[in-house]
């Protein structure tokens, strides 16, 4: 079946440490995306990428950092420069087409990040 | 610019009550709009679409219809069951995808 898997699930990190999370995706779609989620909140995009080699930063994407060297994999990066990294992250995919999405946003189950 | 505003929760019912939850829009050109699901704990799901004006999206007995005059994709559904306790979000797409602020639905036996 096609979808997007991220890993892990959980995760704690200890105050200052980098953490990375992973997505891939295996729709053969060029778009990626990253969005923070907090308690009782809406989605905030940090990184996304249209296509491999390149990504342009959201609206909050200070003390994150991303990569895009293959189609299906969007790895984030938790940095220790982030003040608040406590929170539920969510990587998804869409097909794009001339730059404009062509379709829905598909979801992976998301990453739940505590830091102790 | 593009944006989604949507109805502030929670919203709680009673199951078998009529379920609306608003959603209007600002956009540039002709976007596409949807509606997602997200039960506890768990990433979105698509739960409906439209992709041009007047269009109607359905799915699992949720309603919404692409209203251009009126910038809005409001979503309904006749008659709730607990199991659609869950938090809503209304989204649009252009370049990026755009998202209201997500309605919290509880409903109870």
């Amino acid at each position: 079946d096609g979808g997007i898997t991220q890993s892990p699930k959980y995760l704690f990190r200890k105050e200052g440490q980098n953490v990375t999370l992973s997505c891939e995706q295996n729709l053969n779609h060029d778009a990626m995306y990253w969005y923070r989620q907090d308690p009782g909140q809406g989605l905030r995009l940090i990184y996304y990428s249209q296509i491999v080699n390149d990504f342009q930063k959201g609206d909050i994407a200070e003390g994150y950092s991303v990569s895009r060297e293959k189609k299906e994999s969007f790895p984030l990066t938790v940095t220790s420069a982030q003040k608040n990294p406590t929170a539920f992250y969510l990587c998804a995919s869409s097909r794009t087409s001339g730059g404009i999405n062509t379709g829905e946003l598909f979801f992976g189950e998301g990453s739940r990040l505590t830091v102790l | 610019g593009n944006s989604v505003t949507q109805m502030e929760g929670p919203v709680t019912l009673s199951e078998e009550a009529f379920l609306t939850i608003n959603c209007t829009y600002t956009a540039t050109g002709y976007p596409s709009l949807f509606w997602y699901v997200q039960y506890p704990g768990e990433g979105l799901q698509l739960l409906l679409k439209a992709t041009k004006a007047d269009d109607k999206g359905s799915n699992k007995g949720f309603e919404a219809t692409y209203r251009k005059e009126t910038t809005s994709f409001h979503l309904e559904k006749g008659s709730v069951q607990v199991s659609d306790s869950a938090v809503y979000f209304c989204a649009l797409s252009r370049d990026q995808f755009y998202f209201g602020t997500g309605t919290s639905l509880t409903v109870i036996p």
